[in-house]
């Protein structure tokens, strides 16, 4: 079975502040990581993955995760957050196995102050 | 270009009326095809994914079902609505198990 973790309802960050979103992943197998974000009423949006190669996976509007697999963890960082970074972000493992199941985590609100 | 259509938007049913949401994708073929559904704007429930015509997998036993007629047509169904099956449901495609999820822009259905 394969299941994601993301241990924080929320994280607050100052604009300007960089930003860690936490998630940990439990697969048999090698894993294949997803980060998306998801704005209020709308269909979620693809950031970065991790199949293979590299542990610092670059993505979309600055966004970057670091594959770490003696801690099963996928976490997502930004350098400089953004007051439009707030929005609601997910963790996804998906393949594990041969699998064509898509899990996603509970979704962590990141909220940044200005 | 690839894209999702999922209608309607909003649906407002009242308990027991039957339910029917579509999802179609352009531009690829035999995509891999899923259903989840979120409560409350937190985590998204995988319903039913697909992975060619007439092929479903089902992922949480309830009153609801789903159907792939067609290689990029899915769709949601419900005979009698539940209360409980309010939410947000959104439809996504991809093109293989390594490959990111592209998603409709959902469909907000309150039962009543």
């Amino acid at each position: 079975a394969q299941s994601v973790a993301q241990p924080e309802d929320q994280v607050n960050v100052a604009e300007g502040n960089p930003l860690t979103v936490k998630c940990t992943y439990s697969v048999s197998g090698n894993p294949y990581l997803f980060w998306y974000v998801q704005y209020p009423n709308r269909g979620l949006q693809f950031l970065l993955k991790y199949i293979t190669g590299d542990n610092l996976v670059k993505g979309s509007y600055g966004f970057e995760a670091e594959f770490n697999k003696s801690q099963t963890s996928f976490h997502l960082k930004k350098p400089s957050a953004l007051v439009s970074d707030s929005a609601l972000y997910f963790c996804a493992v998906s393949g594990a196995g041969g699998t064509y199941k898509y899990i996603f985590g509970t979704g962590t609100r990141l909220k940044v102050l200005a | 270009s690839q894209t999702i259509h999922q209608w309607p938007a909003t649906l407002v049913q009242p308990v027991g009326s039957p339910l029917s949401l579509e999802c179609t994708v352009e531009g690829t073929s035999n995509p891999n095809l899923y259903w989840y559904r979120q409560a409350a704007g937190r985590g998204l429930q995988l319903l039913f994914y697909s992975v060619g015509i007439g092929q479903i997998s089902s992922e949480v036993p309830q009153n609801l079902s789903a159907s792939r007629p067609q290689d990029r047509q899915f769709i949601l169904s419900s005979k009698k609505l539940l209360l409980s099956d309010s939410g947000f449901y959104l439809c996504a495609w991809r093109t293989g198990y390594n490959s990111p999820l592209h998603f409709g822009n959902g469909t907000r259905l309150t039962v009543t």
